[in-house]
């Protein structure tokens, strides 16, 4: 097992282009959760994702952000349009079904938009 | 809506001092609790859980309690290592939702 992967772990963007990040969860989880953490906070919820359904979205989800996770595997959250306010560590986590599971996280991805 | 508010840091401590950091948390249901740790430059680690009142979750020498009747969980541990030096944060979930509800962190940075 070797954990929740993120890729890439920096990624630093002009303001108005499109990113997208990858997650890799643990094998046999079924949820897929995104989460962002910005400067001196904790995570904040964003989406998240049992198997292929996206199941949750958070009201920080604007319509400049999407997620999919097409064959219940990896996810990717993409961001069109950035703004400097997108600029933090997005993070991925994910856990087994049933209940409030632990959820394991990945290393996160650092957006700096300039 | 649910919420978790923690204690702010810094805490600075002397290695083998005692650790407290204080969660307090507002939920509609019956959640689960976590503290999560967040080493230097690495992801979120999760350190110890309780899923029901009168619970408590241990891990490496840390402790916390679910209490209902105050809706705390704080995090304690009795001799702090250098190594314990970290952000560590508290969290809520299952409350109506599998979403996680975290804490701003606290930063703990323990002197040799």
């Amino acid at each position: 097992d070797t954990g929740v992967s993120q890729d890439p772990r920096h990624k630093i963007t002009k303001r108005g282009q499109n990113v997208t990040f990858r997650c890799d969860p643990i094998s046999e989880h079924n949820r897929l959760y995104w989460y962002r953490q910005t400067l001196g906070q904790g995570p904040e919820f964003l989406t998240y994702f049992q198997n292929e359904a996206q199941l949750e979205k958070s009201r920080l989800l604007s319509d400049r952000f999407s997620a999919e996770r097409p064959k219940g595997s990896f996810s990717t959250l993409e961001i069109q349009r950035t703004e400097q306010g997108d600029s933090a560590m997005y993070l991925c986590a994910s856990s087994l079904d049933g209940g409030a599971r632990e959820q394991y996280f990945g290393p996160g991805t650092r957006l700096t938009v300039t | 809506g649910d919420s978790v508010t923690q204690m702010e840091g810094p805490v600075t401590l002397s290695e083998e001092a005692f650790l407290t950091i204080n969660c307090t948390y507002t939920a509609t249901g019956y959640p689960s609790l976590f503290w999560y740790v967040q080493y230097p430059g690495e992801g979120l680690q999760l350190l110890l859980k309780a899923t029901k009142a009168d619970d408590k979750g241990s891990n490496k020498g840390f402790e916390a309690t679910y209490r209902k009747e105050t809706t705390s969980f704080h995090l304690e541990k009795g001799s702090v290592q250098v190594s314990d030096s970290a952000v560590y944060f508290c969290a809520l979930g299952g409350s109506g939702t599998y979403k996680y509800i975290f804490g701003t962190g606290t930063r703990l940075k323990v002197l040799a």
